[in-house]
């Protein structure tokens, strides 16, 4: 059975760096797109980049560019998604999601993340 | 602000049949194939319509898709409580480099 296991929820304070994580289990981890999507409190779905794992190849949304990196460790089967600097604003649930010939197949169980002084 | 407009919200009774739209323009939806997603409350989105009108297996065929030039749409037939979520459509723009959601409907049964 193909599976994203996310990790989990996280509390951090502005100013602090985060990276959470998206591990694929039952395929060829190297073989499909695994894109990013943000879900802030009561609101929708914003893509915000993808990278394919087999040769790192990243492409980002433009509302997020620059504010933060997408990663992926071949060795682990996990995709990574960064901040440097946190905000406030970054507070949301963040959704890692595999590309498959249909679209967006399979998703995590999503990572809450919370910034807060 | 996403470039695919969708109604914020959308109502049957159950077994009645509920319609959402998704507008975009040439750049996305007239030019690639319209995903829909359903987001249950508190889950994660699901793929429900790929291809502009293929369910995935164990979707069912309550569940159907459409597009027609620059607007897709979703269409539940014989409306059943547990089909009260959020709705995205969502394609692909930019040569394929970049994804976009729709505004996203949630759908309640009265």
């Amino acid at each position: 059975e193909v599976q994203l296991v996310q990790s989990g929820a996280d509390v951090k304070k502005p100013g602090e760096s985060l990276r959470i994580s998206c591990q694929g289990f039952g395929y060829s981890f190297t073989s499909n797109w695994i894109a990013w999507v943000r879900q802030m409190p009561g609101k929708g779905l914003e893509w915000m980049g993808i990278i394919f794992p087999g040769d790192s190849d990243t492409r980002y949304s433009p509302s997020f560019q620059g504010q933060v990196t997408i990663s992926a460790d071949k060795s682990t089967n996990t995709a990574y998604l960064q901040w440097s600097t946190l905000e406030a604003s970054d507070s949301a649930i963040y959704y890692c999601a595999r590309l498959d010939s249909r679209g967006y197949g399979t998703w995590g169980q999503g990572t809450l993340v919370t910034v807060s002084s | 602000q996403s470039v695919l407009t969708q109604p914020p919200s959308a109502s049957g009774a159950p077994g009645q049949r509920v319609t959402i739209s998704c507008s975009g323009s040439s750049s996305n939806i007239g030019s690639y194939a319209v995903n829909w997603y359903q987001q249950l409350p508190g889950t994660a989105p699901k793929l429900l319509i790929f291809g502009n009108d293929q369910r995935p297996s164990g979707v069912p065929d309550r569940f159907s898709g459409s597009k027609s030039g620059a607007s897709a749409s979703l269409a539940i037939s014989g409306l059943q409580s547990e089909d009260e979520a959020d709705y995205y459509c969502a394609t692909w723009y930019d040569s394929l480099n970049r994804y976009v959601f729709g505004t996203g409907t949630k759908v309640t049964v009265l």
